[in-house]
């Protein structure tokens, strides 16, 4: 079964105090590996999508990396504004749409 | 990105009764998807939704206690039907825009079920 764990829970930073969000996974043959951010009271909002391992993206103060194991959201000089909760997700080869969601990761970024 | 639009935002219903939430789309998608996030747990999927056909459900979930429509590219609805407090959860529409970007997210429906 395809699992997904997200570590730690909960974080919190000070504003300029970089960190790693971490994602753990399991699947039967990768297709692609998603994180999104999900602000209280609101549905999750697409951030990047990872295919392979190596494979890097960035985003503001934001970069995602991807092994055959996991995915590290690093967070370089985080801003209040940054304070959210991060989820990762998975999709298996084989032909469905389903994603499969972590817990999340809830961020607090104190100025 | 897509639009989309969920009504109602959130509800508190009585135990028994079925909530439909709606779900409007700003452009003509294939596929819909209804999650489930409960307090504390991951999103779970419910069911995919295609137009024309019947819903396709996850392990876990019928279409008895969650019925679907997509009567059109752009419209779903989902009734949680003979609610009870295990219901209680926010419920969100999305949909897939293509290779690259998944899944574009409503603001979902918060349902208390007392």
């Amino acid at each position: 079964e395809d699992q997904v764990t997200q570590s730690p829970e909960a974080l919190r930073l000070q504003e300029g105090e970089s960190s790693s969000l971490n994602c753990s996974y399991t699947v039967s043959g990768l297709r692609g590996l998603f994180w999104y951010r999900q602000d209280p009271g609101k549905g999750p909002e697409f951030l990047f999508t990872l295919y392979s391992a190596g494979e890097e993206k960035e985003k503001e103060r934001l970069k995602a990396t991807l092994t055959k194991k996991e995915s590290f959201l690093h967070i370089t000089a985080p801003k209040p504004e940054d304070s959210a909760t991060y989820l990762c997700a998975v999709q298996a080869q084989g032909g469905s749409e389903k994603l499969v969601f972590g817990k999340g990761t809830k961020l607090t970024v104190n100025p | 990105s897509a639009v989309i639009s969920q009504k109602p935002s959130r509800d508190i219903c009585q135990r028994g009764t079925s909530l439909t939430i709606q779900c409007q789309v700003d452009s003509q998608v294939t596929m819909m998807f209804w999650y489930r996030q409960q307090p504390g747990q991951s999103l779970t999927l419910i069911a995919t939704a295609n137009q024309g056909s019947e819903a396709t459900y996850e392990s876990g979930f019928v279409i008895d206690k969650f019925p679907i429509s997509r009567p059109n590219l752009t419209f779903s609805t989902l009734t949680v039907s003979n609610m009870s407090p295990e219901d209680s959860s926010i419920y969100l529409c999305s949909v897939d825009r293509g290779v690259g970007e998944k899944l574009f997210f409503g603001s979902g429906t918060q349902l208390s079920v007392l």
